[in-house]
């Protein structure tokens, strides 16, 4: 069973056109996180959140917004996407952050 | 700061051999935890192994092993007999310890792996 969800798989939308990622986990993990991963390079950090506490890394544009409504649903906001937001973006939980983080299958963002 | 060097960036073999992936860390922590994710072309990042600072032994699972040595800080992973669809891209990646809260992993540049018929 996928414990951790992301949806869609495949995301397309218009350059400027805000857009929403999902991520839910049925692991009841504490932390959730939001990767972005650009073609051949290694996934990089947006942010996270440790239960309700958002923790924001500091080069993360304030285009990137994100929400956290109970344990189990993360969400990415995307507030006016450009062509340079397209990548792959990966939900990622873990218990606490020192532990193993399991990761999603991911959301591929095209932007046109 | 920690940081993390995966100095191989393409390796490509044939079928049934073995293949050697490199791992090299930085962190000024004595308490930190080391990983593996393999990456295949769908995406997911999958997890192969989590290693603690205080537990150098080596581990094997089926074809893979894993070599840490903290001398050399350096935490390889070895797959034997490799198979197509070992094929992805392989991450090494380290967490420090001491923020239970905020500990982040930082992620090599990643290791494409590519295994021939």
């Amino acid at each position: 069973d996928a414990m951790v969800i992301q949806n869609p798989r495949y995301q397309v939308t218009q350059f400027g056109k805000p857009v929403t990622l999902s991520c839910s986990q049925t692991l009841n993990h504490n932390v959730m996180y939001w990767y972005q991963q650009k073609s051949s390079q290694a996934p990089k950090l947006l942010f996270h959140y440790y239960d309700k506490d958002f923790n924001n890394e500091a080069d993360t544009p304030d285009n990137f917004q994100s929400r956290r409504p109970n344990t189990s649903f993360c969400f990415l906001d995307i507030r006016s996407p450009g062509l340079g937001d397209a990548a792959m973006y990966l939900c990622a939980t873990t218990r606490e952050s020192t532990d193993t983080q399991y990761f999603g299958p991911g959301t591929r963002l095209t932007v046109l | 700061a920690q940081k993390v060097t995966q100095a191989q960036t393409e390796i490509s073999v044939v079928e049934k051999e073995d293949v050697t992936l490199d791992c090299v860390y930085e962190t000024r922590d004595t308490t930190y935890y080391l990983f593996w994710y393999k990456q295949p072309p769908s995406g997911e990042l999958v997890f192969l192994i989590r290693r603690n600072s205080f537990d150098e032994q080596n581990e094997i699972s089926g074809r893979y092993s894993w070599n840490f040595q903290k001398s050399t800080s350096s935490f390889n992973f070895t797959i034997t007999a490799s198979q197509v669809v070992d094929s992805a891209v392989y991450f090494c990646a380290l967490s420090e310890g001491w923020d239970g809260a905020n500990s982040k992993l930082t992620f090599g540049k990643g290791i494409t792996l590519s295994v021939r018929p």
